[in-house]
């Protein structure tokens, strides 16, 4: 159980494009998902969190007009990275949180998208 | 955002040996310490998710000790066998969690 998937696991794309990155609990409803970035060698860093129906909350530093997030369903957040730019290119990665485990904040990961921009 | 630290960053383990390594935190105001396996190409799998001061826990040949008061925490692989082979990510905090830079251990057969 608690298993999530993620799509695209990779992408490449031209500067000045926008990309959107999928991530589905796939046996479990998650009211709260979150995203994250890992750079190379660099720990993974909270981007956002993701509460369906409701606005994401971004992490300071991160642009919420860049990095659209929408929660539209119980077991879909989406992630889209507008107008991207080579220093975008990172390891995007999505956990999504089961009812019943918010006390500890326990999340189960997608596989990641490998984002590449020219 | 909370500083986690692993170390080492990297081992290289022969098969049948065990090994341990470690994950530090902030002990001030800690809330929960997650242990997770990552394997190349694969979801990062919960492993451990590690609450109390002295709690140890158990899952076949990996267990992980907490000590909150002084903010670490050992995983343990005993007798290391190559399917073994992963990056192990510790993270820490309550509404937001803090990782670190994870131990990716080797097993050579």
């Amino acid at each position: 159980g608690a298993v999530v998937s993620q799509h695209p696991s990779w992408v490449i794309c031209k500067s000045g494009t926008s990309v959107k990155i999928e991530c589905r609990s796939l046996d479990f409803q998650a009211t709260t998902m979150f995203w994250y970035r890992q750079f190379p060698k660099q720990s993974l860093m909270l981007m956002a969190t993701s509460n369906e129906g409701s606005k994401a909350t971004y992490e300071q530093g991160v642009e919420k007009d860049k990095f659209l997030i929408n929660h539209a369903s119980l077991t879909l957040s989406t992630l889209t990275v507008t107008s991207a730019h080579p220093e975008d290119s990172s390891f995007y990665i999505c956990s999504a949180r089961p009812p019943g485990r918010q006390t500890y904040n326990e999340q189960f990961f997608g596989p990641g998208t490998r984002l590449t921009v020219l | 955002i909370l500083n986690v630290e692993q170390s080492p960053q990297s081992l290289h383990v022969q098969e049948g040996d065990s090994t341990n390594f470690t994950c530090s935190f902030p002990s001030s105001n800690f809330y929960a310490l997650h242990w997770y396996r990552w394997e190349t190409a694969k979801s990062p799998e919960a492993l451990f998710v590690m609450t109390l001061n002295g709690d140890e826990k158990k899952k076949g040949r990996i267990s992980a000790t907490l000590n909150t008061k002084e903010g670490y925490s050992y995983l343990y692989i005993k007798g290391s066998q190559p399917e073994d082979s992963a990056t192990y990510l510790c993270a820490s905090g309550n509404n937001r969690l803090a990782f670190g830079k994870g131990n990716q251990v080797v097993v050579i057969p």
